[in-house]
């Protein structure tokens, strides 16, 4: 297993196209998590799966945001209608579930969207 | 809501020093807490995570500390090198999710 992995790396569109993102994280990891950062900032929560299940949302993820992870496995962020302000890096992790509290996050490398 | 405070913004010092960053949280109910290390434009790298029954671990040139009843942890780098230059972020749960700080830009000049 080579890690998480994000694709694609740099997305490129017009306001108001419609965006997809997917993320494979580590294998064995049944949480996966969406984070969005802005230059200068640390990463901003958007939403996590335990599984297949999405178990929180943050504010921040509008009705123009889209997460699922269909198997519990992979996952798709889609973002509608596009607008300038989404312009950011969106980061993906994993780590299992472990009631020690020692489950370390693992991060991808991101997908980076740019909105003209 | 759990909120990180990250001091200093940035830090430069010259090769060789040793150095301490500094991370505050507001919600000291927290199971752990976690370093990271960001390269510019890049994803993050876990550093270091402190359960919240350890004061403190090692990894190498990297110690961090946790203080749960102050809601404070610390960053020592030990000798500093230019390869440490990055941003390190201080992350602390908020129930389950990360919150995260803004982070201190290092930059260590030979």
């Amino acid at each position: 297993d080579t890690g998480v992995s994000q694709d694609p790396r740099h997305k490129i569109t017009k306001r108001g196209q419609n965006v997809t993102f997917r993320c494979d994280p580590i294998s064995e990891h049944n949480r996966l998590y969406w984070y969005r950062q802005t230059l200068g900032q640390g990463p901003e929560f958007l939403t996590y799966f335990q599984n297949e299940a999405q178990l929180e949302k943050s504010r921040l993820l509008s009705d123009r945001f889209s997460a699922e992870r269909p198997k519990g496995s992979f996952s798709t962020l889609e973002i509608q209608r596009t607008e300038q302000g989404d312009s950011a890096m969106y980061l993906c992790a994993s780590n299992p579930y472990e009631r020690s509290g020692a489950n370390v996050l693992t991060f991808g490398a991101g997908s980076r969207l740019t909105v003209l | 809501k759990q909120e990180v405070t990250q001091i200093p913004a940035a830090l430069s010092v010259p090769e060789g020093e040793n150095l301490v960053l500094n991370c505050s949280f507001t919600d000291s109910a927290i199971y752990n807490l976690q370093w990271f290390r960001q390269d510019p434009g890049k994803g993050l790298t876990s550093l270091l995570l402190i359960q919240s029954s350890q004061r403190e671990q090692t990894s190498g040139r990297l110690n961090a500390s946790l203080d749960k009843s102050s809601g404070r942890s610390t960053l020592y780098i030990a000798a500093s090198q230019p390869g440490d230059s990055a941003t390190y972020l201080c992350a602390a749960p908020d129930n389950t999710p990360l919150v995260f700080g803004k982070g201190t830009r290092l930059s260590v000049i030979a």
